[in-house]
């Protein structure tokens, strides 16, 4: 069956240092996946869409990377800020449903970054 | 502030009761989904409208039901109320109809079954 997996353990690192999230998958082969970032009690926003076709994706501080053969996508916080503490999903397009792709959410990993 | 928003805020029923949270999507969005997120469960996804007509649909329960009006906003309904329904609800909007872009959430309606 098709997974998502996220590190479920919270992942503590010192502020100015580059946090490094891990997005593993197994029997999909998605055409991109997406990152989103999670508040508690709050809704997830959108932070960046990565497509099998490009290794690499950056926005200002963030960068993703999308290894298909690996099955495995890398996100990267650098110089990280306490305010960056935050729940991060990774998304994935699953089985398909009445002409659209069922969005698939990994658990996501929580990121705290300490001053 | 996404633009989505959602009411109630917070609700708090009783079991077997129904209940119904809206959800208006940002101006322009054609495209509206549903997702429930319990601690156990995270984020799942529960239905997608597009200009109206239902277009995707994720393992929501026959209890679940839900439509969008012709001036866009959603509703779902949930009814015969479990103590497991008990989740956050999130709407989200996105003017694709399929479901690649971006999607933009709106704050949740906590639901609370008692």
């Amino acid at each position: 069956s098709q997974k998502i997996e996220q590190n479920s353990e919270a992942l503590n690192i010192q502020e100015g240092k580059t946090a490094t999230l891990t997005c593993n998958y197994t029997n999909y082969s998605p055409a991109y996946l997406q990152w989103y970032r999670q508040d508690p009690g709050r809704g997830p926003v959108f932070l960046l869409l990565i497509r099998e076709n490009e290794k690499e994706k950056r926005k200002e501080r963030l960068k993703v990377t999308f290894d298909t053969t690996l099955k495995q996508s890398l996100f990267h916080i650098t110089a990280s800020q306490p305010a960056d503490s935050a729940t991060y999903l990774c998304a994935l397009p699953g089985a398909l449903s009445g002409g659209s792709y069922i969005p698939t959410f990994g658990r996501g990993t929580s990121l705290i970054v300490h001053p | 502030d996404s633009g989505v928003t959602q009411t109630p805020k917070h609700l708090i029923t009783a079991t077997g009761q129904r209940v119904t949270l809206r959800c208006s999507p940002r101006s322009g969005d054609l495209s509206v989904y549903w997702y429930q997120q319990s601690l156990d469960q995270g984020l799942q996804f529960l239905i997608q409208y597009y200009n109206g007509e239902e277009r995707a649909k994720g393992n929501i329960l026959e209890r679940f039901s839900a439509q969008q009006f012709p001036d866009l906003h959603s509703e779902l309904n949930l009814s015969s109320l479990e103590l497991g329904d008990s989740a956050l609800y999130f709407c989200a909007s996105s003017s694709q109809p399929g479901t690649v872009g971006e999607q933009y959430f709106g704050p949740g309606t906590r639901l609370t079954v008692t």
